[in-house]
């Protein structure tokens, strides 16, 4: 079955850069969205189609992507950016939805 | 404002059957999106359930799929799921949210959720 890795954990200063990376072989073909999740609440899409930012979500927030790598990039991270970050894609017959194994930002 | 809301038991005994509504507001199940449900284990990452289009057309995942049915109430405005010979496996929370859908016909990204229900398996 299709997978998408995600790094468990990335810890970073406060103002500091942190980059999370989501891979998987259809990546190049499917887009990604990125999901944070704070503790007991419901996900929420701060990038969509790769590198699309809701109008609401923080300039500091950005994605990219290089072959079957896909980024994360939060520039600046502040305190109420610690949280549980989920990549989710598809399989490259976009059958199927795929999530990330979720990666912990700790500020 | 789209909103939805899980509903149903909290607690299911191991080999029965899970089910749950999600109640839509502010969106017409049957004018566009898909409609789906993830779940979360207890510390673990977020798992796609399964997904269904506006037109009736269901997407499951290939782990779930033999006890798996989602289905929907245009009438009602709901959605729902029926998991059948649950374990403790299947404790967790359960999402529902709005689906975004591909050009080529299948599910995509989830942009409204539900505020999530947590469903234990326990005798």
């Amino acid at each position: 079955s299709y997978e998408l890795t995600q790094v468990p954990s990335v810890s970073v200063s406060l103002g500091q850069m942190a980059r999370i990376t989501c891979s998987g072989e259809a990546l190049p073909k499917k887009y990604v969205y990125w999901y944070q999740q704070k503790p007991g609440q419901a996900p929420v899409l701060i990038i969509y189609k790769d590198n699309k930012r809701p109008s609401w979500i923080p300039e500091r927030f950005s994605g990219s992507t290089s072959g079957t790598i896909v980024t994360l990039t939060i520039s600046g991270v502040q305190a109420e950016d610690e949280a549980d970050y989920h990549c989710l894609s598809a399989d490259i017959s976009g059958t199927y939805v795929v999530f990330g194994g979720g990666t912990r930002l700790t500020v | 404002q789209v909103q939805l809301q899980e509903s149903g038991p909290r607690l299911v005994k191991p080999s029965e059957t899970l089910s749950l509504t999600c109640s839509v507001s502010g969106y017409s199940v049957s004018s566009g999106y898909f409609w789906g449900w993830v779940r979360q284990s207890p510390g673990k990452g977020l798992e796609w359930i399964g997904s269904l289009s506006h037109g009736g057309t269901t997407f499951y995942n290939p782990s779930l799929k033999s006890r798996l049915t989602i289905s929907m109430d245009t009438s009602k405005n709901h959605f729902s799921l029926r998991l059948t010979s649950v374990t403790a496996a299947d404790t967790a929370v359960y999402y529902c949210a709005r689906n975004g859908y591909y050009d080529t016909g299948g599910p995509a990204y989830f942009d409204y959720w539900g505020q999530g229900i947590l469903v234990t398996v326990s005798s």
